[in-house]
């Protein structure tokens, strides 16, 4: 079974554009999770969304945003963007929204911004 | 608000050796908790999970954790190092009582030398 999928890979922005990540998560996990990872901040949840819903919402600006698809994919939505930004962006799905449900996480997302 | 603290961002053992790596949490809800690590240019796998079944809990690659509520601890341990351990590691706490997203440490990242 094919993991959790994320593209692009990699990605350079310049300040001020937006920027939509994509996440493809395992066959059949019907919820999905975004997470920001940078080395001062360390791991931090954005939001999860299960069944098209957001279920769940960390502590992130507006300017943050994400939906999901009836199919399960997802994406994520970075608009004004700012120095701060650049981040792995890392997404992850598991089968349900039980929590205890283990995550499975894709590669990232590498995100630039100059 | 859930929280973890993991204690030491850096571990050194040698080959061979105990590694022991520390996290304490805070949680109003009951705790589910995990270990995940994280190989450079990857996204994170699971090592293991404590979902309110047995306090001592094993996982992949022959780690092990004990959950221990007096001391809201749940450290990592292998009795022998291999190199191949060397990595970062993170834990987590779910983020409330609903869905899979998680709350992580700021991870502790383990050298290992021959």
């Amino acid at each position: 079974k094919a993991g959790v999928t994320q593209t692009p890979r990699y990605l350079i922005k310049t300040r001020g554009q937006q920027v939509t990540l994509s996440c493809s998560p395992i066959s059949g996990h019907r919820s999905v999770s975004w997470y920001q990872q940078t080395p001062g901040q360390g791991l931090q949840f954005l939001f999860e969304y299960f069944s098209e819903t957001q279920r769940n919402k960390g502590n992130f600006p507006g300017r943050f945003s994400g939906r999901q698809f009836s199919n399960s994919r997802s994406e994520m939505n970075v608009s004004t963007l700012e120095l701060g930004d650049s981040a792995l962006y890392l997404c992850a799905s598991s089968l349900q929204e039980l929590g205890t449900d283990t995550q499975y996480f894709g590669p990232g997302t590498r995100l630039t911004v100059l | 608000a859930q929280s973890v603290t993991q204690l030491g961002s850096h571990v050194s053992v040698s080959e061979g050796a105990l590694v022991l790596l520390r996290c304490n949490y805070s949680s109003s809800v009951p705790p589910y908790l995990f270990w995940y690590v994280q190989y450079p240019n990857q996204g994170l796998q699971l090592l293991l999970k404590y979902t309110s079944a047995a306090t001592l809990v094993k996982g992949i690659n022959g780690f092990e954790a004990e959950f221990k509520k007096s001391e809201t601890s749940f450290h990592l341990t292998k009795p022998s190092a291999h190199m191949s351990d060397a990595a970062e590691y993170f834990c987590a706490v779910r983020h409330n009582q609903a869905g899979t997203a998680l709350i992580f440490g700021k991870g502790t990242t383990l050298s290992v030398s021959s």
